[in-house]
């Protein structure tokens, strides 16, 4: 599989800020999903995303399936401290199987 | 609880000596996969089953080995053939192979050299 090209690598950020983050692959995906890991645990399933422009929130968190079905955007808004982790897109291609991954964004929240 | 239970939490490997890691999932799930991650990268496929009786090899199988004798349990044992074992090991587990449903994963298990 391809590995995603996700950006930017890490953020540093203050209490309360917006965070972006987005996530491009090589070819047309029919699924893109965010995880968030924290250390020493599994990712932790945030949004999933399934048709062209689709647009989805969970709480604070909000995920977009690029048009070109070639890319994810996730925000995050008025962040936290407990936002800190590493967040990680990954996608299916048409004809794939395996989820292919992103290297993921470190995000550090100061209070 | 319903989820995805791998075991050990932390594992240590001798030179020339395979060790087998654990999952089990009680969510009825059909497919299983094992990823392998390393410092500041994303995860990388190593083994993936999309039925009982059935795997196919990922990205980076070498040196590895699986079994899915029950539908529930995806062992993988890090033979000594794979050189360079020191890593973060996550084991997932979706409604169905080769469909659009989100794999789950469990807390994983850190496997270091002695």
């Amino acid at each position: 599989g391809q590995q995603l090209n996700q950006s930017p690598q890490s953020m540093f950020i203050q209490e309360g800020e917006d965070v972006s983050m987005n996530c491009t692959s090589s070819s047309i995906f029919n699924t893109w999903l965010w995880y968030k890991q924290d250390p020493g645990e599994g990712p932790v399933l945030l949004i999933a995303l399934y048709k062209a422009g689709e647009l989805t929130s969970n709480g604070r968190l909000t995920a977009q399936f690029g048009i070109t079905r070639k890319d994810s955007f996730l925000n995050i808004s008025a962040s936290i401290p407990s936002d800190v982790g590493i967040y990680f897109c990954a996608g299916r291609e048409n004809s794939g199987y395996a989820l292919n991954f992103g290297k993921g964004t470190s995000l550090l929240v100061t209070p | 609880d319903g989820g995805i239970t791998q075991s050990p939490k932390y594992l240590f490997r001798k030179e020339g000596q395979n060790v087998t890691l654990s999952c089990e999932q009680n969510l009825n799930h059909d497919a299983m996969y094992w990823y392998r991650q390393d410092p500041g990268q994303g995860l990388r496929l190593i083994y993936y089953s999309q039925i009982v009786n059935d795997f196919q090899k990922g990205d980076i199988a070498e040196g590895y080995s699986v079994s899915r004798e029950k539908k529930e349990s995806f062992p993988l044992t890090v033979t000594s053939a794979q050189k360079n074992p020191t890593a973060f090991y996550l084991c997932a587990s979706s409604i169905g192979g080769g469909s659009s449903q989100p794999q789950h994963f469990g807390d994983g298990t850190r496997l270091s050299i002695l």
